[in-house]
């Protein structure tokens, strides 16, 4: 069936360098886009989120990059910090089926 | 803010017997969702609902009944357990029909022995 999935399990970058988590999907009906952070023994959280007809955003220290050619799915932080040691899930949906799918995520590890 | 309440946090439970756990919201959003969280396969949606009074299955809803009799709370039951169903269980809500951001409760552990 068609997933939402990450290129890498893991990820260890040294504080204050830029981090990038990939993220791939399948289904191209695929409309929305959603990153989450999971820290642990807590739920996830919202970080940043992209529709289909924008290929970038912002947030604050975050970008969300999407390429609809290849369906690829990007999370870049800057500066990454120690408060950044989390889990990091991509989701999707459609408009038609109005529930996100989850990747199953990437562990990024900040190295001080 | 409140925001998701989710209780029990954490529970052991013998296979064969009925648990049902709870969920609660207080930001008035129309749909909620049940997700359940195994290593390795990331968060897999088990019943969801739209609005009160509807519900839906989702990806693994196979074992878990849900019920929306109003805005507020979204329970989750398991009538009878299995250990393949130990998890962790989030409860989640969006004020729109799920194009938008999801609230995460902070889970509830659930161990069938």
């Amino acid at each position: 069936g068609e997933s939402v999935g990450l290129h890498l399990p893991t990820l260890s970058v040294q504080e204050g360098d830029n981090s990038i988590i990939n993220c791939a999907y399948s289904n191209s009906a695929s409309d929305y886009f959603i990153w989450y952070k999971q820290e642990s023994g807590k739920g996830p959280q919202f970080i940043i989120d992209i529709r289909s007809n924008m290929d970038k955003r912002q947030g604050q220290r975050v970008t969300v990059l999407l390429n609809k050619t290849v369906k690829h799915l990007s999370l870049q932080i800057a500066a990454t910090q120690p408060g950044d040691s989390a889990v990091y899930f991509c989701a999707e949906s459609t408009t038609n089926d109005y529930k996100l799918s989850f990747g199953a995520g990437t562990t990024v590890t900040v190295r001080a | 803010t409140a925001g998701i309440t989710q209780a029990p946090t954490s529970q052991i439970l013998a296979a064969g017997r009925s648990m049902t756990l709870r969920c609660t919201q207080d930001m008035r959003h129309n749909a909620m969702y049940w997700y359940r969280q195994d290593l390795g396969l990331g968060l897999r949606l088990i019943h969801y609902s739209n609005t009160a009074g509807t519900t839906g299955k989702g990806e693994v809803p196979d074992g878990y009944s849900v019920s929306r009799a109003n805005t507020d709370d979204f329970p989750l039951t398991l009538a009878s357990a299995v250990p393949s169903q130990t998890s962790v269980y989030f409860c989640a809500s969006s004020d729109s029909t799920g194009t938008g951001e999801l609230f995460f409760g902070e889970g509830s552990r659930l161990t069938v022995l």
